[in-house]
C-alpha cells in the first residue's frame, strides 16, 4: 500500500465539469507535489508546496487551482479543462524540502476529459 | 538543452543478462540523484539513490559520475518481474525540484 493515497483513482468529466483530486499522506513530510503524466512521457511537474505554502507553479494554466488546507492534505481543483489535459495525475510528498530523500508517490488519479 | 537525457530504448534482454541504462544531467549544481522505476499505468517507485561511491542493492548497482555528469544503473541476472521503466531523476541544488529522464523501457524475455 503506498502512503500517499490519491482519490479518486478515476474521473471523467466534461469540459464544463468542476472537480476536484485529492491528496493525502501522514509521514509528516513538509513538501508536497503534483505531477502530470501523459502516456510514455515521464511525469512533469506542476505545483510544489513546501511548509504549506506554493513555492513553485510551473506557468500551469488557471483551469488547474491547487489548494493545500494542511501539512497532510494537498488538493488540485479543476475547472473548464480540455481534452488535452486527460492524463495521469500524480501527487508526491517529500521528507526535507530539498527532496534529498527522494519522493513517495501516490498511485495517482487517471483522468479523463471528455 | 534537456536537463536530464536518457535513452528510451526499448531494451529487450534474455532472463539473466546484464544490462545497463545510463543517463546524462546537463546541470552541474545538481546535488541528488535517483532511479525509478514505473510500472505500466502504475506510480513511480523509489528504487535506489545514487552516490558518487556507488551503492548497490542485491543484483542493481548504481553509480554517479559527477565528472562526466552522468549516473548509470546496472541490473545483474535480469528477471521477468525487473520489467518496467526506469526513470532517472536528478534534483538541482536550488530547489527540490524533481527532473525527470524521458525513462527507458525494459522488456525481459523468458
Amino acid at each position: 500500500d503506498t502512503e500517499v493515497t490519491q482519490t479518486p483513482k478515476h474521473l471523467v468529466m466534461g469540459m464544463t465539469n468542476k472537480k476536484s483530486l485529492k491528496c493525502e499522506q501522514h509521514m509528516g513530510h513538509r513538501a508536497m507535489y503534483w505531477y502530470k503524466q501523459k502516456a510514455k512521457k515521464p511525469p512533469e511537474l506542476m505545483f510544489v508546496y513546501s511548509y504549506e505554502k506554493l513555492s513553485i507553479n510551473e506557468s500551469v494554466p488557471s483551469r488547474f487551482s491547487p489548494e493545500c488546507p494542511n501539512s497532510s492534505l494537498l488538493n488540485l481543483h479543476l475547472h473548464a479543462l480540455q481534452p488535452e489535459d486527460s492524463a495521469l495525475y500524480l501527487c508526491a510528498s517529500s521528507q526535507g524540502t530539498g527532496g534529498q530523500f527522494g519522493y513517495t508517490f501516490g498511485s495517482g488519479t487517471r483522468l479523463t476529459v471528455v | 538543452r534537456k536537463e536530464v537525457e536518457q535513452d528510451p530504448g526499448p531494451f529487450n534482454v534474455p532472463e539473466g543478462a546484464t544490462v545497463a541504462f545510463n543517463c546524462t544531467y546537463s546541470n552541474s549544481a545538481s546535488q541528488s540523484f535517483f532511479w525509478y522505476r514505473q510500472d505500466c499505468r502504475k506510480e513511480p517507485k523509489l528504487l535506489m539513490s545514487v552516490y558518487s561511491s556507488g551503492n548497490e542493492d542485491g543484483r542493481f548497482t548504481a553509480q554517479l559520475n559527477r565528472a562526466s555528469q552522468y549516473i548509470s544503473l546496472l541490473i545483474r541476472d535480469s528477471k521477468l518481474s525487473d520489467s518496467a521503466t526506469y526513470l532517472c531523476v536528478v534534483i538541482r541544488g536550488t530547489g527540490n525540484q524533481f527532473y525527470f529522464g524521458t525513462g527507458t523501457s525494459l522488456t525481459v524475455i523468458p
